[in-house]
């Protein structure tokens, strides 16, 4: 079965440190989801691409978090400069969302995330 | 902001019972999906449901999409340790954006 890919699957480092999380969409996909999860908080979207272009990035802190698609199959998340409250589990998850060329919505996939620890 | 509370948080029963996870918002979704989430692994689709009233059965567990497409239930019969999880409703908002309930931690008990 295809599956979404990330890495690192676990990151501690100290407060202030540049943090960068990678995911490998699954081929074909055309959505790329970027989810923050906290017991506090539960599962938030922090932002999406589709066809590599950012079309939401709402739920991110502008200041020190940035995703990019730098081609089709990656999608990074950085935090720079990371702090304390960044701590959580980061998913990130592709699907396949109809362009209106034929295309019919498929479901999100997830990665099985990377457990981020800023100390 | 369309927000989804799902009720009870935290339910911890003997194999063999039944039970029911409610999902509940004051909006409306277009469709309304289910996960179920294990320790160190994302989230995995169980099923969507789309017209207000489906009803939808995957084994012995059976979901519901309430008539106005607000809220939803996650019913289990004779419950075993495997459903053991945490269990995540999500609407399905524009371009397929997901609004993800806090969850439901689930423990079958043997």
């Amino acid at each position: 079965d295809a599956r979404v890919t990330q890495t690192p699957r676990h990151k501690v480092t100290e407060m202030g440190q540049e943090v960068t999380m990678r995911c490998q969409p699954i081929l074909g996909h055309n959505t790329v989801f970027w989810y923050r999860q906290t017991m506090m908080q539960g599962l938030e979207l922090l932002a999406y691409f589709r066809n590599r272009a950012p079309l939401d990035d709402s739920g991110m802190p502008k200041d020190r978090f940035s995703a990019e698609m730098p081609d089709a199959t990656l999608a990074t998340l950085k935090i720079q400069p990371s702090e304390p409250r960044d701590s959580a589990v980061y998913f990130c998850a592709s699907g396949l969302v109809s362009d209106g060329r034929g295309l019919s919505n498929q479901p999100q996939h997830f990665g099985d995330g990377t457990r981020l620890s800023i100390l | 902001t369309q927000l989804l509370k799902q009720s009870p948080q935290f339910l911890s029963i003997q194999e063999g019972e039944n039970l029911t996870v409610y999902c509940n918002s004051s909006s409306v979704f277009s469709s309304l999906q289910w996960y179920r989430q294990e320790p160190g692994e994302g989230p995995v689709l169980l099923v969507t449901v789309v017209t207000g009233g489906e009803v939808k059965k995957l084994k012995r567990l059976t979901f519901q999409f309430g008539d106005a497409r607000k809220d939803s239930s996650l019913h289990i019969t004779a419950a075993q340790t495997g459903d053991t999880g945490l269990y995540l409703c999500a609407g399905v908002g524009g371009a397929q954006k997901l609004v993800f309930g806090q969850g439901t931690r689930l423990t079958i008990n043997p």
